[in-house]
């Protein structure tokens, strides 16, 4: 069983709505968590990074982690085309160094 | 502008043929580490290095090395490529747990 399970898609959904994405955890060790958007061809970059449980928004993203249920979700408001790409959920825990990614789930907004 | 570079970003080459992909980041950076992102398995963890002269193995290591003399450079090295190796590999940094800064890819092809 993977560590870190997330919903590979593809997802499609047309402009302006609503888009939530997720992904679950088995190891308790995990403190800090983040969400990538992957452009094709090009490297991750960061979009949100918590630490607790709760809510962080940031523009039109809302980072969400539950770590009572293992669960974190990345919530994207009046979805754009350009926000088409892939979006990796990514967490480590306290003892440092080793970073465990979800698949990535492919996101593709329609105009 | 911050950035991590690395080179080649395309290579084609055969079994057994060494290679190295370099590495290189401007962010004074103390954490640096190879990842390869394979379809299906997503992003799993190479080798790692907490600071100069000292690294780690990941999740994968086999068939890979690392060396850092430097404290911007981080190399990865081939000694025997073989298929299996045919992969996007990407290079990271990061000031200890900080979220990381990734490069744009390296994409192998060992025939």
């Amino acid at each position: 069983q993977k560590e870190v399970e997330q919903d590979p898609g593809p997802l499609s959904v047309p402009e302006g709505a609503i888009v939530s994405l997720n992904c679950t955890y088995s190891n308790s060790a995990f403190q800090y968590f983040m969400w990538y958007r992957q452009y094709s061809r090009k490297g991750p970059e960061l979009l949100m990074y918590t630490y607790s449980s709760g809510n962080k928004e940031d523009g039109r993203f809302t980072a969400q982690v539950d770590k009572s249920s293992k669960y974190i979700s990345l919530f994207i408001r009046d979805s754009q085309p350009s926000d088409s790409a892939t979006y990796l959920c990514a967490m480590i825990g306290t003892s440092g160094s080793r970073l465990t990614f979800g698949e990535g789930t492919q996101l593709t907004v329609n105009p | 502008e911050a950035q991590v570079t690395q080179n080649p970003r395309y290579l084609i080459t055969v079994t057994g043929k060494k290679l190295t992909v370099t590495c290189s980041q401007n962010m004074n950076h103390e954490y640096m580490s190879w990842y390869r992102q394979d379809p299906g398995l997503g992003l799993r963890q190479i080798y790692y290095s907490m600071n100069v002269e000292v690294t780690d193995k990941g999740d994968v290591p086999e068939g890979y090395k690392v060396s850092r003399k430097e404290k911007r450079n981080f190399p990865l090295i081939l000694e025997s490529p073989s298929p299996n190796q045919t992969s996007l590999y990407f290079c990271a940094s990061s000031f200890g747990y900080q979220p990381q800064h990734f490069g744009d890819g390296t994409r192998l092809s060992i025939l």
